[in-house]
């Protein structure tokens, strides 16, 4: 059964704790990304990542943390040096693909289930 | 960079009639136009997307129009079913620029379609 987990589905953290999100795709997609949304927003881009070791700042970056070790798994660390992480997380995924002549190609964002944290 | 506007924000219909959710977007290089359906609790799913070649795609009781001079895209549902009922976003892929080309998304439209 091919697809996008997060795991877990919900989350709490105490102030001043530094916690890790869990994203796996078994999809062999190339491209996978975080995204945070808030009530009354749409997604916005934390992260996204192209390559397996590589990865670039998405519009709301700042607090948050990335690897790219696998190319199955982009865990999404939620430092203390984000002001307000209480929301709703979500890992996509895509095939990336770049034109020959270096125009990106548009392709397929998958979503995974999200994970709801909150911080008490 | 790409700025997304969606309307309206919320959106209540009674079943069987049709729905239509508008976007307008900023960055006239913007190429692929997708819409996704979430349900409450859930992640976003893939309901139709447009790419900017295109006028409009049609998929049995949901259709999108774009309109690359004006733009703006549309969705339209017809026959609305109360299964309907859920937060609908358009999105555009940004043509480059500080987003490398990433998709950038509405504030979503809450339809609810009731029976």
């Amino acid at each position: 059964d091919g697809g996008i987990t997060q795991s877990p589905k919900y989350l709490f953290r105490k102030e001043g704790q530094n916690v890790t999100l869990s994203c796996e795709q078994n999809l062999n997609h190339d491209a996978m990304y975080w995204y945070r949304q808030d009530p009354g927003q749409g997604l916005r881009l934390i992260y996204y990542s192209q390559i397996v070791n590589d990865f670039q700042k998405g519009d709301i970056a700042e607090g948050y943390s990335v690897s790219r070790e696998k190319k199955e798994s982009f865990p999404l660390t939620v430092t203390s040096a984000q002001k307000n992480p209480t929301a709703f997380y979500l890992c996509a995924s895509s095939i990336d693909n770049w034109g020959a002549l270096g125009g990106r190609a548009p392709m397929k964002q998958f979503f995974g289930p999200g994970t709801r944290l909150t911080v008490l | 960079g790409e700025n997304v506007e969606q309307h309206p924000s919320t959106l209540s219909v009674q079943e069987g009639d049709s729905a239509v959710i508008k976007c307008t977007y900023s960055d006239s290089a913007s190429n692929y136009f997708p819409w996704y359906k979430q349900e409450l609790g859930k992640g976003p799913q893939l309901i139709i997307d447009i790419r900017s070649n295109v006028g409009e795609k049609k998929d049995q009781r949901i259709a999108v129009t774009l309109n690359k001079t004006a733009k703006h895209f549309s969705l339209h549902i017809t026959e609305t079913q109360p299964e309907d009922s859920a937060v609908y976003f358009c999105a555009a892929l940004s043509g480059g620029g500080g987003s490398q080309g990433n998709l950038i998304f509405g504030k979503g439209t809450k339809l609810s379609v009731k029976p």
